[in-house]
């Protein structure tokens, strides 16, 4: 079965840090994954997808991610964080039918930024 | 730029009680979930819906769930006798396409809670 795992439960970076978020993932083919944010009271914003092609994917405010097949990871990478960067980090592997897709999540990761 | 829309924000109900949350995906899209998220857990899958139809639903989506598109704009999660464990945040996502193609939008949420 499609499962998603994220190790850190929560991470603190000072801001002009480096982040990197982890991901792994298991699925039978090759993936779709995707990495959400997720700020209080708001609902899920899609930062970057995987779906083929190039392994490094970039997406908004800054935020690259990189497929590894051999290692079944995609973490998320941002060079400098922000203060508003803090939120949670979902990442989520496509489950595929026909009509239609199941995402399935990872549990998340808080991230706080200090300053 | 289109956005899910999501109501209400808030709903509290007491046990057994039905409760409609209810959702407008944006305009042209043909693919519809809804997702839950109960407190400090993962985002879970619930249903999947395209041609009027589920198309895909998980093992939480039981007997007391059912979605419509009454309209053809609202996307509806009706819950007859809710229960306690049902309290969670209800995400409604909708995409243009499968995810292989297309990425899922979502909404900001409700938030249910059951007494």
């Amino acid at each position: 079965a499609q499962s998603v795992t994220q190790p850190d439960i929560h991470i603190t970076v000072s801001e002009g840090a480096s982040l990197e978020l982890r991901c792994n993932y298991s699925y039978g083919a090759t993936p779709y994954l995707f990495w959400y944010v997720q700020s209080p009271g708001q609902g899920l914003q899609l930062l970057l997808k995987y779906f083929s092609g190039d392994t490094l994917v970039q997406g908004i405010k800054g935020f690259e991610a990189e497929f590894k097949r051999s290692q079944s990871s995609f973490n998320l990478r941002k060079p400098s964080v922000h203060w508003s960067d803090a939120a949670e980090y979902f990442c989520a592997v496509g489950a595929i039918n026909q009509a239609g897709t199941a995402l399935i999540f990872g549990k998340g990761t808080t991230l706080s930024v200090s300053s | 730029e289109p956005e899910v829309t999501q109501t209400p924000s808030h709903q509290v109900t007491q046990m057994g009680q039905e409760v409609i949350l209810r959702c407008v995906p944006i305009s042209n899209h043909l693919y519809f979930y809804w997702y839950r998220q109960i407190l400090g857990q993962k985002v879970e899958f619930l249903v999947s819906f395209y041609n009027n139809e589920i198309s895909e639903k998980s093992e939480i989506f039981d007997d007391q769930f059912s979605v419509e598109r009454p309209d053809g704009s609202n996307f509806t999660l009706k819950i007859r006798s809710t229960k306690l464990e049902d309290s969670a945040m209800y995400f409604c996502a909708s995409s243009e396409g499968p995810v292989g193609q297309e990425t899922q939008y979502f909404g900001p949420g409700t938030r249910l809670l059951v007494l």
